[in-house]
């Protein structure tokens, strides 16, 4: 069973550019988290998607950012018109469906590195 | 809002030593707690999840502690080695909402 995947591993892009980050769950899991890695920093919510929803994006910035997890294919983190700030490490975590009302635990992915130019 | 404290930030030991990283949080009304390791430029690896119920669970070498009341965990890495060598990140779980809430990590380095 492979575990949570993400591409590209490793993203350059020129200020302006637009970024996408994809996130491919576990088998079996219909939850998808996002969370950013700004250097020096703890990691932080962005998104919390199930398949065609989103449930919580209170950790998305309100402008330039995106999600989106279709009822085919992996989940897509959009960045548009990056920055410099944007430059960070960002994970995708999954989760099976819930068998109690909270979730167990996530299964983290190996991370996407954006480098903003 | 919860705020998730490592201390300390970073760690550096000699291979053999026992060790202890301590984590503490804000908002003792959790669900669970959670140990990752992370490797330079890798992924969080899960390590041990403690729910809110219990006082520790262990694995190995590891053992973490929960104590929810005064918000603290400890996580008592036994016998290190320098294959330890990581940044520890410790994640709360709240009882209401989707999220972990992370600390900044401690950076170990286990000296051979």
């Amino acid at each position: 069973n492979a575990g949570v995947m993400q591409n590209p591993r490793h993203l350059v892009r020129r200020r302006g550019q637009e970024a996408r980050l994809r996130c491919s769950p576990m088998k079996g899991h219909s939850h998808v988290y996002w969370y950013r890695q700004l250097p020096e920093e703890g990691l932080k919510f962005m998104v919390y998607l199930q398949k065609e929803n989103i449930i919580d994006e209170s950790g998305m910035p309100k402008e330039r950012f995106s999600a989106e997890f279709p009822k085919e294919g992996p989940s897509i983190l959009r960045i548009q018109q990056v920055v410099r700030g944007d430059s960070a490490a960002y994970f995708c975590a999954s989760s099976p469906p819930a068998t109690w009302a909270v979730q167990e635990t996530q299964y983290f992915g190996p991370g996407t590195r954006l480098l903003v130019l | 809002k919860q705020e998730v404290t490592q201390i300390p930030a970073a760690l550096s030991v000699p291979e053999g030593e026992n060790l202890v990283l301590n984590c503490s949080f804000t908002d003792s009304a959790i669900y669970n707690l959670q140990w990752f390791r992370q490797d330079p430029g890798k992924g969080l690896t899960s390590l041990l999840l403690i729910q809110s119920s219990q006082r520790e669970q262990t694995s190995g070498r590891l053992n973490a502690s929960l104590d929810k009341s005064s918000g603290r965990s400890t996580l008592y890495i036994a016998a290190s080695q320098p294959g330890d060598s990581a940044t520890y990140l410790c994640a709360v779980r709240p009882v209401t909402g989707n999220q972990f809430y992370f600390g900044t990590g401690t950076s170990l380095t286990v000296i051979p």
